[in-house]
C-alpha cells in the first residue's frame, strides 16, 4: 500500500522568506500525489496535485511543487511567505481512486513577523 | 466553499454511549467520505459511500457504522463510545471515486469521550 511521510512535524519561517515543506512518498508505480492546507479550526483545502505530465505543478494562493520520481518527493514552496499562510500542510498520496488516499502526517508552518 | 454542513461541530460523551454525527451536503455529489484527524496521523478513512446505501470500510473502520439514506446525508455512528474514539471527524464529498475529481471537506466534529 502507498504511504507518505513528512519529515518536518513543525517549521516556523520569517514572513517574506521562502518556504519549502518536505514531502515523500512510497509506492511502486506513479503515484497521484495532493497537498492540502488546513486552517486552525477549519478543514482541508486543496492546493494543488499531480496526476502526469509536467512535474513541476502551480497551485492556489502562490504555492507550487515538484514531482522528483527519482527521489520519491513531493516538496511543497513558496517564494515569499506571508502571515496568513500560518497552517497546517498535509501531502497525500492516491493510488486509483479517493478511497486509496494516504495522508502525511501533517507540517505545522509558524510564521514570524 | 464546498456546501457541507457537519453536526454537532463539538461534543462530550461517556464511554459506552452511542454517538452520531451527520454530513450533510448540498451539492449533490455522489461520493462521501467519513476520516478522523489524530495528532502524528493525519487523516485516515473511516467509511465511505458511492451512492444512497451503497457504502465500503476504510482504513480504521472498527467500532464505526454509517448509513446514507439520502444523497445529501451521511451519518457515522459509534455504537459505544470508547476513548479510543476522541478525535477530529471530517465528512468529505466528491463528485466521483476518480482521482480528477477534488475531495472537499467539512469544518470538522470535535469528539471527545470521557
Amino acid at each position: 500500500a502507498q504511504s507518505v511521510t513528512q519529515p518536518d512535524i513543525h517549521i516556523t519561517v520569517s514572513e517574506g522568506a521562502s518556504l519549502e515543506l518536505r514531502c515523500n512518498y512510497s509506492y511502486g508505480a506513479t503515484p497521484y500525489l495532493f497537498w492540502y492546507v488546513q486552517s486552525p479550526g477549519q478543514g482541508l483545502q486543496l492546493l494543488l496535485k499531480y496526476f502526469s505530465g509536467d512535474t513541476l505543478v502551480q497551485g492556489i494562493k502562490g504555492f507550487e511543487a515538484e514531482f522528483k520520481r527519482s527521489q520519491s518527493s513531493f516538496n511543497l514552496r513558496k517564494p515569499s511567505v506571508h502571515w496568513s499562510d500560518a497552517a497546517e500542510y498535509f501531502c497525500a498520496v492516491g493510488a486509483s481512486n479517493n478511497n486509496d488516499m494516504r495522508f502525511g502526517a501533517g507540517t505545522r508552518l509558524t510564521v514570524k513577523p | 466553499d464546498a456546501g457541507i454542513t457537519q453536526s454537532p461541530r463539538h461534543k462530550v460523551t461517556e464511554t459506552g454511549t452511542p454517538v452520531t454525527l451527520r454530513c450533510h451536503q448540498t451539492e449533490n455529489h455522489r461520493y462521501m467520505y467519513w476520516y478522523r484527524q489524530d495528532p502524528g496521523h493525519g487523516l485516515r478513512l473511516i467509511h465511505y459511500s458511492y451512492g444512497v446505501k451503497d457504502t465500503d470500510k476504510g482504513e480504521v473502520s472498527d467500532g464505526y457504522s454509517v448509513s446514507r439514506s439520502k444523497t445529501e446525508d451521511f451519518l457515522l455512528t459509534l455504537e459505544s463510545a470508547t476513548s479510543s474514539q476522541t478525535s477530529v471527524y471530517f465528512c468529505a464529498i466528491s463528485e466521483s471515486g476518480a482521482y480528477g475529481n477534488t475531495i472537499y471537506f467539512g469544518e470538522g466534529s470535535w469528539l471527545t469521550v470521557v
